[in-house]
């Protein structure tokens, strides 16, 4: 049974650029949430995809979107890449109902230069 | 704005060791609180989820319960092996209505000592 899994597992991004990390989350799950996690930090939630439609978002400006494809997977997109954008970057997915557990895959390394 | 605190940041023990790790949080109207275990570069693996309704998860040598009127967690690891050595994580459902963004605390970095 696949769990969550992440690609690529490490990114070098310059200031200005734009980058797209990708997920596929674990079978049977339909909602798939990202989180960042600046070092030392909790994850902060980003934004939560079910039936290929963004319904929650956390405290992020709109250089962050991104897509649900019918198959489950997602993609998180970041414009205009800044150095505080650096992060481990973390999928994580669920089934969309309360008290479902969260599975999270090992995330993408972000460095912004 | 729902904030999570852990106390205390870091912690380090003899290995055979009984230990408790505290999560507090500002807002008691969540649905259910989270323990996590993050090992370095990895990402998040769950322990225990505590549904609002319920006091206590029990998994192995890991208890955690849960007090939302006082806003309070608690994490017992039972007969610490080096192996628990890890950053352990508590987030809680800030609110309902299917699967939501989890608000984190910043952890526990645990170390047991062989």
């Amino acid at each position: 049974d696949a769990g969550v899994t992440q690609s690529p597992t490490h990114l070098i991004k310059t200031r200005g650029q734009q980058v797209t990390l990708r997920c596929s989350p674990k079978s049977g799950h339909d909602t798939v949430s990202w989180y960042q996690q600046a070092l030392g930090q909790g994850p902060q939630f980003i934004f939560q995809y079910y039936e290929e439609e963004e319904r929650q978002r956390g405290n992020f400006p709109d250089r962050f979107s991104g897509h649900q494809f019918p198959n489950y997977s997602s993609e998180l997109n970041v414009n205009a890449l800044l150095l505080g954008d650096s992060a481990l970057y973390l999928c994580a997915s669920s089934l969309y109902r309360v008290n479902s557990p969260l599975h999270f895959g090992n995330g993408t390394r972000l460095t912004v230069t | 704005k729902q904030e999570v605190t852990q106390i205390p940041a870091a912690l380090s023990v003899p290995e055979g060791e009984n230990l408790v790790l505290n999560c507090s949080f500002t807002d008691s109207a969540i649905y259910n609180l989270q323990w996590f275990r993050q090992d370095p570069g990895k990402g998040l693996t769950s322990l225990l989820l505590i549904q609002s309704s319920q006091r206590e998860q029990t998994s192995g040598r890991l208890n955690a319960s849960l007090d939302k009127s006082s806003g309070r967690s608690t994490l017992y690891i039972a007969a610490s092996q080096p192996g628990d050595s890890a950053t352990y994580l508590c987030a809680v459902n800030r609110s309902g209505g299917g699967a939501d963004g989890l608000t984190f605390g910043k952890g526990t970095h645990l170390i047991i000592q062989p």
